[in-house]
C-alpha cells in the first residue's frame, strides 16, 4: 500500500529553467509534508516543508504548493541549477503510537543539463 | 551546531548473524528515528525512539529492536540477518515539540551487505 507516490522516476531539465517534481497521497490523516534532497552516498537533507493548513511554502528558489482536495504536492525550483542535480523525495508525516513517522515516495531522480 | 552522524559507514555480514548500528543525534535534538532504504526506494520507518523508550515502529519484526541513551544517541540491533536486510540504514534526529510539525532530519547512513 503505497501511500505516498512520485510517479516520475526521473526528471530532465534545462540549467535555468524552472524544474517542478509532483507527489501525490492517499491518507488525509497526513498534516505536514516534507521534501529531501539526496546525493550518492549521503543521506537525505531537508529541504522544504509545508504544514496542511497552508497553500504555499516559498524559501528562495525552492516553493512548494499542496492542494489538499486533489491530496497533491509539487516542489517548484526556478531556476534551476547544476547542482540540483539529486534525488528528491517527497514525505508525509503521521502519528503512529505518538511517533511522528515519515512516509516516503520513491524518489525522482533530477538532472539539470547545461 | 554538530548534524547526524552514524557509524560504520559499510557493514558487511553473513546471514544469521547479529549487527549492531550507532547514531548521534543532532546537538539540540531529543527524538531518534530509524528507517531502512532498498535500493530504488524511499526510506521505511523502522521505530522511533524517545525520552529513551521506544514511541512507535513501523511493520518491522522483533528482531530490528533499538536503544536511546541519555545523551540521545542511539542504537539500532538486528538479530538474525536476513539477505533482505542489505539497505542503506538512515537515522534521523528531531526536537519533540508536541505539535507535531517536527522536521527530521537525517544522517549519511550505514550500508549493510548481509552474505
Amino acid at each position: 500500500d503505497q501511500q505516498v507516490k512520485q510517479n516520475s522516476p526521473s526528471l530532465s531539465v534545462q540549467e535555468g529553467r524552472i524544474s517542478i517534481l509532483n507527489c501525490d497521497y492517499t491518507n488525509s490523516m497526513f498534516d505536514y509534508f516534507l521534501w529531501y534532497k539526496k546525493y550518492p552516498a549521503e543521506g537525505p537533507t531537508f529541504l522544504i516543508s509545508i504544514s496542511s493548513i497552508k497553500d504555499k511554502n516559498e524559501d528562495g528558489r525552492f516553493t512548494v504548493f499542496l492542494n489538499k482536495s486533489a491530496k497533491h504536492l509539487s516542489l517548484h525550483i526556478v531556476p534551476s541549477q547544476p547542482g540540483d542535480s539529486a534525488v528528491y523525495f517527497c514525505a508525509a508525516s503521521a502519528h503512529v503510537q505518538g511517533a511522528q513517522k515519515l512516509v516516503f515516495g520513491q524518489g525522482t531522480r533530477l538532472t539539470i543539463n547545461p | 551546531e554538530t548534524g547526524v552522524t552514524q557509524s560504520p559507514t559499510h557493514l558487511i555480514k553473513t546471514r544469521g548473524q547479529q549487527v549492531t548500528l550507532r547514531c548521534s543525534s543532532q546537538s539540540g535534538h531529543n527524538t531518534v528515528s530509524w528507517y531502512q532504504q532498498a535500493l530504488g526506494q524511499g526510506p521505511q520507518f523502522i521505530f522511533q525512539y524517545y525520552r529513551e523508550e521506544e514511541n512507535g515502529r513501523g511493520n518491522f519484526p522483533p528482531r530490528f529492536s533499538g536503544l536511546q541513551f541519555p545523551n540521545y544517541s542511539s542504537e539500532l540491533n538486528v538479530n538474525a540477518l536476513e539477505l533482505d536486510d542489505s539497505a542503506l540504514y538512515l537515522c534521523a534526529s528531531s526536537l519533540f515539540s508536541g505539535f507535531g510539525e517536527e522536521t527530521q532530519y537525517f544522517g549519511p547512513g550505514t550500508r549493510l551487505l548481509v552474505l
